[in-house]
C-alpha cells in the first residue's frame, strides 16, 4: 500500500462509547496530523505530532485523546463524545514539520456520527 | 489571527468554460499557500503549492496566482471538465509554526 490509510471509514457512536481512529502512512515521513471537517466549517487542525512526539495541540477538548507509537501510525482514542463532535476526521503526513514547501499529503478520512 | 475566505461557496459552469476561482487571507506573512481537491467523503489531494516567493505555478490545465501583498491568489482551471466536478479547498501556511489554516473551499458542478 501506498499513503495515508484511515480505518474505519465510517464509524457511528453513542455518546458513551470508546472507540479508536487508526491512520498508517507508507511514505516515510516524520510527521502526522489529525484534522476535523465539520459541516459548514473549514477544516481545522487538532493535533500535530513530530517524531511520535505531540508538537502541537490545537485546544482540543480531552474527550479527543491522540496516540503516536511510531512515525507510522497515528491514533485517535475517543470516549464520551458529544453531537456536535459528528464530523469527517481527516489525517495527514508530511516529511517533516515546521516551515516547507513539501505538501502534506492526506488520507480518506473517517465519516464518525455520534448518536 | 490569520483567515481564509473562498468565494463563491459553490460554481456551475457548462463543460468547456474555464473556471476562476479566489482564495483571500488576512494574514500576508505566509510561508506558501497550497491549492486542493476533495471528491465526495473523500480526503484532500493536493494540485498546486505556491511559494511566497512566487507568482504563480501551473500543472497542465491548472494555473494558481499569488499576490502576497494583497492576500489573494486564485486557481484557473481551463477548458473544464465534468471530471473537474468537486470541492476546491486553498490553505495558507505561515512563516513559522506547523498550521495550514483553510478556507471553506468552493464546490464546483461542470455540467457535461
Amino acid at each position: 500500500e501506498t499513503g495515508v490509510t484511515q480505518t474505519p471509514r465510517h464509524l457511528v457512536m453513542g455518546m458513551t462509547n470508546k472507540k479508536s481512529l487508526k491512520c498508517e502512512q507508507h511514505l516515510g515521513h516524520n510527521a502526522m496530523y489529525w484534522y476535523k471537517q465539520s459541516a459548514k466549517k473549514p477544516l481545522e487542525l487538532m493535533f500535530v505530532y513530530s517524531l511520535e512526539e505531540r508538537v502541537e495541540n490545537n485546544s482540543v477538548p480531552s474527550r479527543f485523546s491522540p496516540e503516536c507509537p511510531n512515525s507510522s501510525h497515528l491514533f485517535l482514542h475517543l470516549h464520551t463524545l458529544q453531537p456536535e463532535d459528528s464530523a469527517l476526521y481527516l489525517c495527514a503526513s508530511s516529511q517533516k514539520i515546521g516551515p516547507s514547501n513539501q505538501p502534506q499529503h492526506f488520507g480518506d478520512g473517517t465519516r464518525l456520527s455520534i448518536l | 489571527k490569520q483567515e481564509v475566505t473562498q468565494i463563491p461557496a459553490a460554481l456551475s459552469v457548462p463543460e468547456g468554460e474555464n473556471l476562476v476561482l479566489n482564495c483571500s487571507f488576512t494574514d500576508s506573512a505566509i510561508y506558501n499557500l497550497q491549492w486542493f481537491r476533495q471528491d465526495p467523503g473523500k480526503g484532500l489531494t493536493s494540485l498546486l503549492l505556491i511559494q511566497s516567493s512566487q507568482r504563480e505555478q501551473t500543472s497542465g490545465r491548472l494555473n494558481a496566482s499569488l499576490d502576497k501583498s494583497s492576500g489573494r491568489s486564485t486557481l484557473y482551471i481551463a477548458a473544464s471538465q465534468p471530471g473537474d466536478s468537486a470541492t476546491y479547498l486553498c490553505a495558507v501556511r505561515r512563516a513559522a509554526g506547523n498550521k495550514l489554516t483553510f478556507g471553506g473551499g468552493t464546490r464546483v458542478l461542470v455540467k457535461p
